[in-house]
C-alpha cells in the first residue's frame, strides 16, 4: 500500500527560527511530492513542489527531496506567525493526472 | 493557477437525503479529483473524474453512494447519497492546471458537508 507518512508533530517554534517539517514515503513509484499548506477551516494551498533529487528554493521555503533514502522535507525559514497552520506532505508518481496520497499533515505553531 | 468554484460551501443535510456538489473550473482540464476530509483528518482521495468517460473510483468509495458527473471539460458534480453522520465531512475537488506545463495539483475551497 502506497504510504505517505508525517510522524512527527505538532510543532512549535518561536517566530524568526527555522521549523522543518518531515515526510517519508513508501511507494519507489512516487516522483513527484507536494507541500501543502491548510490554514483552520480553509481548503489546501500549494506552496511547493519538488521532483528532483536536492533542495529547491521558493524565498523562504526550501524543499528537500532524497529519493534513496524516500523522505521530503520542509524548511521555513524566519518563521512567521502567520506559517501557523497544518502542512500536509503528498506524493504522486510521475507525469499528468497523477492521483496525490497525503500524508496526516503536522500542524505547525510559530510562537509571537 | 485555475480559479476552482465549489457549491455549496456548506450544507447541513438530515440522514437518508442525498447532496449533490458542483465543481466550476475556469480552464479546460482534463481530470478532475474529488477527496475527503473528516473531521482532523488528512485527504483522501474518493474518484477521479475524466470527461467523457466513467469515473474511476478508489477503494473503498462505490459509484452507488457517491457518483460522479463530468459532463464538460470545466465542471463536475459529485453526489452525496442517502447519506448518513458518518458522511459528514469537508469535500474538496482538485484539478491539474497543466497550462503552467507541470503537474499541480490545486484545490477548490471545498464543501462543508454535516448530516444529522
Amino acid at each position: 500500500q502506497k504510504e505517505v507518512e508525517q510522524n512527527s508533530g505538532p510543532l512549535s517554534v518561536p517566530e524568526g527560527a527555522i521549523a522543518s517539517l518531515n515526510c517519508t514515503y513508501s511507494d519507489r513509484g512516487s516522483q513527484s511530492f507536494f507541500w501543502y499548506r491548510q490554514y483552520s477551516g480553509k481548503s489546501p494551498e500549494l506552496i511547493m513542489f519538488i521532483y528532483s533529487n536536492g533542495d529547491k528554493e521558493d524565498g523562504r521555503f526550501t524543499a528537500q527531496l532524497n529519493k534513496a533514502s524516500q523522505y521530503v522535507s520542509l524548511l521555513i525559514r524566519d518563521s512567521q506567525p502567520s506559517d501557523s497552520a497544518t502542512y500536509l506532505c503528498a506524493g504522486a508518481a510521475t507525469g499528468a493526472n497523477s492521483k496525490l496520497t497525503f500524508g496526516k499533515g503536522i500542524t505547525l505553531s510559530v510562537r509571537p | 493557477s485555475a480559479v476552482i468554484s465549489q457549491k455549496p460551501s456548506r450544507d447541513i443535510c438530515q440522514r437518508g437525503t442525498s447532496l449533490t456538489i458542483q465543481c466550476q473550473v475556469d480552464s479546460q482540464v482534463t481530470m478532475m479529483f474529488w477527496y475527503r476530509q473528516q473531521p482532523g483528518q488528512s485527504l483522501t482521495l474518493i474518484a477521479t473524474a475524466n470527461q467523457g468517460s466513467e469515473a474511476t473510483y478508489e477503494s473503498g468509495f462505490v459509484i452507488d453512494k457517491f457518483p460522479i458527473s463530468r459532463p464538460n471539460l470545466t465542471f463536475s458534480t459529485l453526489t452525496v447519497s442517502n447519506m448518513s453522520p458518518e458522511d459528514s465531512s469537508i469535500y474538496l475537488c482538485s484539478v491539474e492546471d497543466l497550462r503552467k506545463g507541470s503537474y499541480e495539483q490545486y484545490f477548490g475551497p471545498g464543501t462543508r458537508l454535516t448530516v444529522t
